[in-house]
């Protein structure tokens, strides 16, 4: 079945503590992104990748990292979290091209205390 | 990328048609619509897109006028289960980037 992966759902740290959420898709796509959702501001993309080596910054970028070692993984880096990231995030993969939709995971809910 | 523009809120029978509008009045010809859903805090469903044709899948029909100014999402029959937030993104050819706006919640009463 296609789709894409994250890894933990759930999430409740410590500030300072780094952290990992994994990102995975099955569907061979380029394009990969973070997003995060908060409550009247909806979503915002974190950063993004159009291919494996190839990563850029999204709208909100401040406090993450990324890496695209691979085709199919795209990992979010906290390094140092903090309370103002306890967010719900999404990652979403696609083929390139604006006439080539997105899917999305089911989503991450951190809460950074 | 063009903005949209879409009611706050809508309600709709369970059973019935709903059709949910958009506005993106400056819409450039190479520029596609994309309609997402979100239920409730789960990850956004593709629903359908389209540039200039009216579209159909199994989920969806999607009407634009002629200009291109605006299109509807029809959900034929809805469902309980339609009940979630619906968004309009218009997205250009030179990004893969998906700007997400307030989109419209749509509640399905029995």
């Amino acid at each position: 079945e296609a789709q894409v992966t994250q890894n933990p759902r759930y999430l409740i740290t410590v500030t300072g503590k780094k952290l990992t959420v994994t990102c995975s898709q099955n569907m061979n796509h380029e394009y990969m992104s973070w997003y995060r959702q908060d409550p009247g501001l909806g979503l915002r993309q974190i950063y993004y990748s159009m291919n494996v080596e190839v990563t850029d910054k999204g709208d909100v970028p401040e406090g993450y990292k990324v890496s695209r070692k691979e085709k199919r993984n795209f990992p979010l880096i906290l390094e140092s979290p903090s309370p103002n990231q306890t967010s719900l995030y999404f990652c979403a993969s696609s083929l390139r091209g604006s006439n080539q939709p997105q899917h999305f995971g089911d989503g991450t809910r951190l809460s950074i205390l | 990328d063009a903005k949209t523009t879409q009611p706050p809120s809508m309600d709709c029978a369970e059973g019935r048609a709903a059709n949910l509008p958009c506005n993106h009045s400056t819409i450039s010809g190479n520029e596609y619509v994309y309609w997402y859903r979100q239920i409730h805090s789960q990850g956004p469903q593709y629903i359908i897109h389209g540039l200039k044709n009216n579209e159909t899948n199994e989920m969806a029909s999607l009407i634009i006028t002629e200009d291109r100014k605006s299109s509807t999402l029809i959900l034929p029959h809805a469902t309980l289960r339609d009940t979630a937030v619906y968004y309009c993104i218009v997205r250009g050819d030179n990004t893969d980037k998906l700007i997400f706006g307030t989109g419209t919640r749509l509640q399905v009463f029995p």
